[in-house]
Formats: C-alpha cells, sequence, structure tokens
C-alpha cells in the first residue's frame, strides 16, 4: 500500500527566503505526483503535476521535481512571500489504478512580512 | 468559467439523518472523485468513478453512497451509518485514458457538522 509522507508538518520562513517543501512516497510504480496548495477552509488548487516520466515541472516561482528511484518529490519555492502561506499537499497517482491517488498530510507554510 | 461547484458550503446533520451533498463540474472530465477531510490530515478517498453508471469504493466507503447518473454530477449521501460524519468533504473531477495526465481539479468544499 502507497504511503506518502511530508516533512516538516509546519514550516515558518522570512519574507524573501528560497524554500523547499518535500514529499516522499514507498512505492515507487507511479503514474504522475501532483503538488496542491490549500488555504483556510478551502479546497485544494493545483500547482504542479509531473508525470512519471518528467523529472520536473515549473511554474513562476515554483519548481516541482521527482525521483522515483529514491521515492521523493520536493516543491521548491523562490522568493516567498506573505501570500504563499498556506497548506501544501503532494498526491501521488499510481500505474495500476491513475484515479486512486494517495494524499500526504501536508506541510503548513507561513511566511511572515 | 469551467469549474467544479459543491453546495452546501455549509451542511448541519442531526444524529439519525441522512444528508446529500452535491458535486457538479462542466469540464467534461469522466473521473470524479469524493474525498473526507479531517482536521489537519490529508485527504482521504471515499468512492470514486471512472464513467457513467459505475463506481468504486475508496479506503474510507462504510456509511457512503454515491450515484453518477450523469457525467456532469457526482452526488454523495452520508448516511446515518457514517458514526463519525463530522469533516470537510471535496470533491474533484480528472480526465481520464490514453495520453491524458490524470490532472485532478477541487471543488470548494462542503463542511459537514453532526449537532
Amino acid at each position: 500500500k502507497q504511503e506518502v509522507t511530508q516533512i516538516p508538518a509546519a514550516l515558518s520562513v522570512p519574507e524573501g527566503e528560497n524554500l523547499v517543501l518535500n514529499c516522499s512516497f514507498t512505492d515507487s510504480a507511479i503514474y504522475n505526483l501532483q503538488w496542491f496548495r490549500q488555504d483556510p477552509g478551502k479546497g485544494l488548487t493545483s500547482l504542479l503535476l509531473i508525470q512519471s516520466s518528467q523529472r520536473e515541472q515549473t511554474s513562476g516561482r515554483l519548481n516541482a521535481s521527482l525521483d522515483k528511484s529514491s521515492g521523493r518529490s520536493t516543491l521548491y519555492i523562490a522568493a516567498s512571500q506573505p501570500g504563499d502561506s498556506a497548506t501544501y499537499l503532494c498526491a501521488v497517482g499510481p500505474y495500476t489504478n491513475a484515479g486512486k491517488s494517495t494524499f500526504g498530510d501536508g506541510t503548513t507554510l507561513t511566511v511572515k512580512p | 468559467d469551467g469549474g467544479i461547484t459543491q453546495s452546501p458550503k455549509y451542511l448541519f446533520r442531526k444524529e439519525g439523518q441522512n444528508v446529500t451533498l452535491s458535486c457538479e463540474q462542466n469540464l467534461n472530465h469522466d473521473a470524479m472523485y469524493w474525498y473526507r477531510q479531517d482536521p489537519g490530515q490529508g485527504l482521504r478517498l471515499i468512492y470514486y468513478s471512472q464513467i457513467v453508471n459505475d463506481f468504486q469504493k475508496g479506503d474510507i466507503a462504510e456509511g457512503y453512497s454515491v450515484s453518477r447518473e450523469k457525467k456532469e454530477s457526482f452526488p454523495l449521501t452520508v448516511t446515518s451509518a457514517q458514526k463519525n460524519p463530522t469533516a470537510f468533504y471535496l470533491c474533484a473531477s480528472s480526465p481520464q485514458g490514453a495520453g491524458k495526465q490524470n490532472e485532478q481539479f477541487f471543488g470548494p468544499g462542503t463542511r459537514l457538522t453532526v449537532l
């Protein structure tokens, strides 16, 4: 059974800092990996999707990497801003049933002005 | 505007009542999903459907039921058999099939509270 872990559970940084969020998974037979942002009391917003054949994806100040062999993905946020404060979740989609993703518990990021 | 809508935003249930949460999408996605989120935790899959008139149980299906009579709609019923239904419920959809990326898109959620 796939297990997804996100460490740390919470992170606080000063504005302007570059930071990395981590996502680890136990089964490397994945179809894709998706990073989401969730604001308090809201739904999830898709940030980046990486297919299993890809190594990284970029969108603006965000860069997500994928290393299947080590079971890891990282989300890099450049020049963090207070508006980046939110919970970030990763979800791993398996090859056998691509629709049945497994989610991590998330990392809650606070960016202080 | 393309997207996923969920209603109501807040829902209160008395003990012994069944309640139905609505989820509608106009993204023309084949697959739809229901997740439950408890405070400080990730999402757990309740049910999912990859095609109209077909659906499968997720990891925590007990006490819940769904239907998929139309491509656009995937309502979730929380029955009285669900002993601890207070949670945040999220609906999602994604395209499916060969060559599709299966990227999931989420609705705004429904917060259910048992009185």
